[in-house]
């Protein structure tokens, strides 16, 4: 079975600064997608960002950044330029390849950004 | 872009009633939906999946005849919640995929919740 540990239960920053949430996996696959979702307030899963694991390239959306390590199983998530819009839980997911496959979340870390 | 809609937002209902949350995607067709339960401050836990025109597939330990699920068309799954009591208060979600196949490029869409509390 495969887990997702995300060890930073909870981070603080200024607003304008660059924050790093750590995320961990483990598989026995080859080949999965990861991925991080944003859970503002209002509590609305949001897609942040998303990975494939025969991808080298690590993905990037506008601020969003990840490094993708897949022989440490590591998949963190680089926020640029926080804003306080960017306040939300974050939840870091697998999902196996092969159809509606189901995810497979980390335990998640409250972002908090400061004016 | 690709919507799920899910009814009622919160419900309050009185011990040992049943009540019915509705997850609807309102412009695509979705074969499989999926339930989850969320507990204040913590991660999203699976409950099932549900697959229309079949039976659900629950997770360990999730209750089958306490959390009905009925996926009767390609666009609504239902989630029932029978006889609730009060360690039954969560809050609820579904998600959808929008392009069947393309989970792994465009994840899954979430619902906005229903918060159900019985007292």
């Amino acid at each position: 079975a495969q887990t997702v540990t995300q060890s930073q239960p909870e981070m603080s920053v200024q607003e304008a600064e660059t924050v790093t949430l750590s995320c961990t996996y483990d598989t026995s696959e080859s080949n999965y997608y990861l991925f991080w979702y944003k859970q503002p307030p209002s509590r609305q899963m949001i897609l942040v960002i998303r990975q494939e694991a025969y991808k080298q390239q690590n993905a990037t959306e506008n601020r969003f950044s990840v490094n993708f390590q897949k022989a440490a199983k590591s998949f963190s998530l680089k926020i640029s330029d926080s804003q306080l819009g960017d306040t939300a839980m974050y939840f870091c997911a697998f999902m196996k390849t092969g159809g509606a496959q189901k995810l497979v979340f980390g335990q998640g870390t409250r972002l908090t950004i400061n004016p | 872009g690709a919507v799920v809609s899910q009814h009622p937002s919160w419900v309050i209902c009185k011990s040992g009633t049943s009540v019915k949350i509705e997850c609807r995607s309102l412009d695509f067709q979705a074969t499989t939906m999926f339930w989850y339960r969320q507990f204040p401050k913590q991660s999203l836990m699976l409950m099932a999946t549900s697959n229309e025109g079949s039976k659900a597939t629950y997770e360990q330990g999730v209750e089958k005849d306490k959390f009905l699920i009925n996926h009767a068309s390609l666009t609504l799954s239902t989630l029932t919640v029978t006889s609730a009591h009060p360690e039954d208060s969560s809050f609820y979600i579904c998600s959808a995929s929008p392009v069947p196949g393309g989970e792994g490029y465009y994840g899954y869409t979430f619902g906005s919740g229903t918060r159900l509390t019985v007292v």
